[in-house]
């Protein structure tokens, strides 16, 4: 999950299985979700964003799932690969708001393991 | 894939003087952002910027920050008279319609700023 502050939640995994990294949002009102991967030294990356009105989105070896009713988003990553160690943060918004109200999460730090 | 670039990666400056942080954004992108991330905290946001003036900015953004898109490519964040706590990560993004409609930020890779 989330957390704030200099200790980022951390998972490993082994190389080939699947990864789970959870996201509990605050804003019960948020309509759109966005995941991003940050290498080190990188910038944010775009993965995925689902809205309110789905549960579940697919991209490429990445899903989505958010619930609504506990304010909860996950992502999953398919046969997890070295390359997809990384700090993963969710961001959160109202559509229709603006980009000041994109709020983002501290993230979690992803290692895969060989 | 398209990409926002950023440079310097790294600057290094004394406190008070001014640093001049570069952009390119994507080219069909019509809305610009700038954030910060401090080393182990969250990203930040700082500045809008669309159809040449600014659309909204946080409270870290006061005076002593500016925006700017000199020509038809660049995207600029000036900090006039830099302080010890300005030192972090700042990136820029742009989104090719409005944040408010849903639209993805796609980020640069930072400029990491040091002030000493």
């Amino acid at each position: 999950g989330e957390s704030v502050g200099l200790h980022l939640p951390t998972l490993s995994v082994q190389e080939g299985d699947n990864s789970i990294i959870n996201c509990a949002y605050s804003n019960s009102a948020s309509d759109y979700f966005i995941w991003y991967k940050q290498e080190s030294g990188k910038g944010p990356q775009f993965i995925i964003d689902i809205r309110s009105n789905m549960d579940k989105r697919q991209g490429q070896r990445v899903t989505v799932l958010l619930n609504k009713t506990v304010k909860h988003l996950s992502l999953q990553i398919a046969a997890t690969q070295p390359g997809d160690s990384a700090v993963y943060f969710c961001a959160e918004k109202v559509i229709g708001g603006s980009a000041r109200q994109l709020t983002f999460g501290s993230g979690t730090q992803l290692t895969v393991l060989p | 894939e398209p990409e926002v670039t950023q440079t310097p990666s790294h600057q290094v400056t004394q406190m008070g003087q001014e640093v001049i942080l570069r952009c390119v954004p994507i080219s069909n992108h019509l809305y610009f952002y700038w954030y910060r991330q401090i080393l182990g905290q969250k990203v930040e946001f700082l500045v809008s910027f669309y159809n040449n003036e600014i659309s909204e900015k946080s409270e870290i953004f006061d005076d002593q920050f500016s925006v700017e898109r000199p020509d038809g490519s660049n995207f600029t964040l000036k900090i006039r008279s830099t302080k010890l706590e300005d030192s972090a990560m700042y990136f820029c993004a742009s989104s090719e319609y409005s944040s408010g409609t849903g639209s993805p930020l796609h980020f640069g890779n930072g400029t990491r700023l040091t002030v000493t």
